[in-house]
Formats: structure tokens, sequence, C-alpha cells
């Protein structure tokens, strides 16, 4: 079964402070992977998407890796902001399936002041 | 904002009442997307079409679910008899579609409340 894994569950941090989100995930074949972030009572906005053949990625204050070979990725927040607070997830596509995306459950970030 | 809107943005309606909800993509997308989010988890596919066509249905969309694009503009989701277990955020995207890979810009979502 396609799954896709994230950790941890949740996270609260100081505002300034650097994090590091994780997701694994057993999706084959595989055709790329992307972190999106979703405020609370709002649609997914994404931040990155990596091929099989890209290990990392970065959007601003945001770097994301892969490592497809152990189905491994990471997403690295710098320098965090109050408004960094917010559900990151995780997603997966696997080819020949129309683009249909494969959702992890989510890592709640909370940035407190 | 990404382009893409939904309408409403919250409803609530009865146990048994029928419910549709309707989707506007960016206008030049091919590809349309239905997902369905219930609270504290990630979404979930529910079916997509490319133009007109619906080329998936998820195994969740029962019988009691229809989804139309009828001319490969905007969608509606329609759900039938509700039940308290479709209380969710149904959530609708939009891309290009074609071999590649594509961005997929999310609307804001239907919250719907079974009561």
């Amino acid at each position: 079964k396609n799954q896709v894994e994230q950790s941890p569950q949740s996270l609260i941090i100081l505002e300034g402070k650097n994090c590091t989100l994780q997701c694994n995930y057993t999706v084959s074949p595989f055709s790329n992977l992307r972190w999106y972030k979703q405020d609370t009572g709002r649609g997914p906005v994404s931040l990155t998407i990596m091929t099989f053949s890209e290990n990392t990625k970065s959007n601003g204050r945001y770097t994301a890796t892969l490592d497809a070979d152990t189905k491994q990725s990471s997403l690295h927040i710098t320098a965090s902001q109050l408004s960094d607070s917010a559900s990151y997830i995780c997603v997966v596509t696997t080819y020949n399936q129309g683009g249909k995306l494969i959702f992890g459950q989510g890592t709640e970030l909370s940035v407190k002041p | 904002d990404t382009g893409v809107s939904q309408d409403p943005r919250h409803k609530i309606t009865k146990r048994g009442q029928n419910v549709t909800f309707r989707c506007d993509p960016i206008s030049e997308h091919n590809r349309l997307y239905w997902y369905r989010q219930t609270l504290g988890q990630g979404p979930e596919f529910l079916t997509y079409f490319q133009n007109e066509a619906q080329l998936e249905k998820s195994r969740l969309l029962s019988d009691r679910f229809s989804a139309e694009r009828p001319k490969g503009s905007f969608s509606t989701l329609e759900i039938q008899r509700t039940e308290q277990g479709d209380s969710a955020m149904y959530l609708c995207a939009s891309s290009p579609g074609g071999t590649g890979v594509y961005e997929q810009y999310f609307g804001p979502g239907t919250r719907l409340t079974v009561t």
C-alpha cells in the first residue's frame, strides 16, 4: 500500500530557531515528492517539488532534501517566524496515476514568541 | 489567493440532506482534482478530471457521491443522503495536466458539517 508517514506529529519551537521535519514514504513507482504548507482552515500551498534526481531544493527559508534510495525526505526551516505556524504536509506522486497526490498526515508546527 | 475558488466556504446540513459544492479552477488548467480532509489528517484523493472526462475515482467515493465537470471548466461535487461521517473539508485543486511534473493549486476548501 502506498503510504507517506511524517514525524513528529507536532512541534513547538521558539521564534528565530531552526527545525527539521521528517517524511518517509513507501510509494512506488515514485515520481516526485512535494512539501506543502497548510494554514488552519485554508487549502495547502506548495513549498517545493523534487523529482527522483534532485537531492535538495530551497524556497527562501525552507530547504527540502530527498534520498530516493532510503525513501526519506526532510524539510528544514531556518530562522522561524510566527507566520510559519501551520501544518506541513509531505506529498508523493506516482507515475501514470494522473498526478494524484498521496498525502502524509502532516506535522503541526507552532512557533512561539 | 491561488486562483482556484470554491463555493460555499462553509455548509451545515442535517443528516439525510443532499449538498452540492462548486469548484472553479484556474481557467487554462485541464486537470481538476477533489480531495477530502478530516480533522488532523492530510487530504485524501477522491477523484480527478482531465477536461470533462472523469478518469479516476477513489474507493472513498461511495455511490452517494457524484462529481461532474460538464464543460471542462468548473466542477461540482454532490453528496446525497449525507451522513455524519461526511463531515470534512472538501478541497479542490487544478493543474495544467499532460506529461511532466505540474504544480497543483488548491482552493480554500468547503467545510461541511453534518448534524
